[in-house]
């Protein structure tokens, strides 16, 4: 069974990067037909898809935090990891990793970390 | 962007009900949509890919239509466990946007 968990800070100051790692177990992110994939969801609110990598490193963000976003794969360790630069409050969300099944849905999530910003 | 519009934001149903939640997109985007079940404090759990394909342990009381911009998620019988919020998704264009959400509750 496949599963993925997100480890990271809790709590980042305002100006500074979050950085989070998703690692994969019980299977390989090196495979054609999916994608690694980051989606946030602001405390009440919705989900925000912000961007994701297949293993050969193409990466995919959305234009609305392109220029703060790095998203970045190391296969050796079947890990993702997220970068956001210059976070302000409302970067505040519960940050979730998954593997997206090409144009067919993320169908394996981690559970959420929560990453708050906050001086 | 591709805009993705649900309705009802919010519903209000009974165990037994058949409820049909629809999602518009504001332009084609063929088949590539997917459904999306979320419960409080959990990550979102995939229910149909491609409009209308059952995601496998998926119960076959939800069922998907439509195909262009307009979509629906049908649940014929609510069970208590299926009261939730759902999230439409497109993955026709990047970014892969989201619908803003129906919250299902119990009446």
């Amino acid at each position: 069974q496949l599963q993925l968990q997100e480890s990271g800070p809790g709590l980042v100051k305002p100006s500074e990067t979050l950085s989070l790692t998703c690692t994969v177990s019980g299977g390989s992110i090196s495979s054609t037909s999916y994608y690694c994939g980051w989606i946030r969801q602001p405390p009440g609110k919705g989900l925000e898809w912000i961007g994701s990598i297949y293993y050969s490193g193409s990466t995919y963000y959305n234009p609305s935090l392109k220029s703060r976003v790095t998203i970045s794969v190391d296969t050796s360790k079947n890990q993702f990891s997220l970068k956001l630069s210059s976070v302000t409050a409302a970067d505040t969300a519960v940050y979730y990793c998954a593997r997206q099944h090409r144009q067919l849905g993320h169908d394996y999530w981690g559970q959420g970390t929560l990453v708050t910003v906050s001086s | 962007d591709i805009q993705l519009t649900q309705s009802p934001s919010f519903l209000s149903a009974s165990v037994g009900d058949r409820v049909t939640i629809t999602c518009r997109a504001s332009q084609g985007i063929s088949n590539y949509l997917a459904w999306y079940q979320q419960k409080p404090g959990k990550a979102p759990q995939l229910l149909i890919y491609a409009a209308s394909t059952l995601q496998s342990g998926v119960p076959s009381r939800f069922s998907g239509s439509g195909s262009g911009t307009e979509f629906t998620l049908t649940i014929s019988s609510l069970q208590p466990e299926d009261f939730a919020t759902f999230y439409c998704q497109q993955l026709n264009s990047y970014p892969y946007t989201f619908g803003q959400g129906t919250k299902l509750e119990i009446k």
